[in-house]
Order: structure tokens, then C-alpha cells, then sequence
């Protein structure tokens, strides 16, 4: 069975500081792909960084970056230099690379930028 | 290039009707995936259709449904609506590519409010 953990309700974060969202995982597939999101108040979801398991690099987007932990099935979302407009729900999503497996989604965790 | 476009974006229905919801994926994207969000239970994902064909389903009983025509848009069903049906409903689409990052791309959603 996969599952996604995200122990991480809410938290609050001083604009400008670097913050790090925990995202856990459980899966028996050999072969996966581990997703982040972005969801602000308006409702749409939004792509912001793919790992692949087999990926030897942690994956890196502008100020986003992914610490790829496989052994300890972690993969925990960083964001740099936060920002106001960084204030929204963050998920954890994994799928599978296999055409039976679903994607799966973590239960979120609301970030706040206080200025 | 237009993003995902799902209509209508806001629905109010009353028990015990159906509802049919349209999602418009992405140009040149062959898979949308259809997530229900509610406060409760988070992000759950309902089906994938890729290429005319369901390839994979989630754990909704039968009164959710779905479909997809040759042009890759995609309408989803409920019949015989609860008041626990009442929800986001989000869209996604993507290549449909099984290796890699098939990262999706989400429309704005449809909520639904049942009466």
C-alpha cells in the first residue's frame, strides 16, 4: 500500500527566512516519482517539483528544492528566501511509475508568511 | 497555451439528483485525472482517463463516473447526490507518460454544493 505523511498542520514563518515542509512516504513499487504542490486560497493547484526515486540528485526549482532522503523515505520540501506570496497549502503527492499504480496526496500543511 | 479549463466552476444541486462536470485538459495532453477535495479526507483521487480508456480508479463507489472523448476532454458524473458529495472538485491533465516526471497540471475546479 502507499501512503504520504505530512506531520506538519500549519506553520508560520518569518518572510525572507528558509523554511523546510516534512513529507514522508510508504510505498512498494521499485519505481516512483514524488510531487510537490502549491495551493493558494483561490483553489488551484499548482506544480512546483518532481523527484524521481532513481534520481541521483535532489531536484531543484528557482527557490524550491527537494531533500531526497530514499533510506529513510523522506522527501522534504525546502523553500529559500520565502516570500508573502509563498503563503498557501503545500502537498506531498507520489505516484508510482507503473500503469496500476495511483497518485496519492498528503493531508497538507498551511504555510504563513508573516511579514 | 490555455491551461486546464473545468466548467462550471461553482454548482449547487439538491440530494438525490446527478451532476456532470467538464474538465478541457491541456493542447497535446491525452490524460486527465479527476480529484475530489474536502476538508475532512484531503485530496482523493477519483479516476484517470488516457486515451478514451479509464487506467486507473480510486476507491469511490459507482455512482462516480467518468469519460473521455477522442479530443482528450473529459466530463465526470454523479448520480444520486449526498450531502457528503459536496466538494472541490479538481481536474488535471498531462502527457500521460508513465516514465518520469508526468507532472500534471491542474484546472481552477468545480465546487459543488449539495442541498
Amino acid at each position: 500500500a502507499q501512503k504520504i505523511t505530512q506531520t506538519q498542520p500549519g506553520m508560520f514563518v518569518q518572510e525572507k527566512e528558509a523554511v523546510t515542509l516534512d513529507c514522508t512516504y510508504d510505498t512498494s513499487d521499485p519505481s516512483y516519482g514524488l510531487f510537490w504542490y502549491k495551493q493558494p486560497s483561490s483553489g488551484e493547484m499548482i506544480f512546483l517539483i518532481y523527484q524521481g526515486s532513481y534520481d541521483q540528485q535532489n531536484a531543484t526549482e528557482g527557490r524550491y528544492s527537494l531533500n531526497f532522503q530514499k533510506a529513510r523515505k523522506s522527501a522534504n520540501l525546502v523553500i529559500s528566501a520565502s516570500q508573502l506570496g509563498d503563503s498557501a497549502m503545500y502537498f506531498c503527492a507520489m505516484r508510482g511509475l507503473s500503469s496500476a499504480s495511483k497518485i496519492i496526496f498528503g493531508s497538507g500543511t498551511r504555510l504563513s508568511i508573516r511579514p | 497555451k490555455a491551461g486546464v479549463t473545468q466548467t462550471p466552476r461553482y454548482l449547487i444541486k439538491t440530494r438525490g439528483q446527478q451532476v456532470t462536470l467538464s474538465c478541457s485538459p491541456i493542447s497535446g495532453h491525452r490524460s486527465v485525472s479527476w480529484y475530489q477535495q474536502t476538508p475532512g479526507q484531503g485530496l482523493q483521487f477519483l479516476f484517470e482517463y488516457f486515451s478514451e480508456t479509464q487506467r486507473n480508479k480510486g476507491n469511490f463507489p459507482g455512482r462516480f463516473s467518468g469519460r473521455q472523448f477522442s479530443n482528450s476532454r473529459s466530463e465526470m458524473n454523479v448520480s444520486t447526490l449526498e450531502l457528503g458529495d459536496s466538494a472541490l472538485y479538481l481536474c488535471a491533465s498531462s502527457l500521460g507518460g508513465l516514465a518520469g516526471g508526468d507532472e500534471q497540471y491542474f484546472g481552477p475546479g468545480t465546487r459543488l454544493t449539495v442541498t
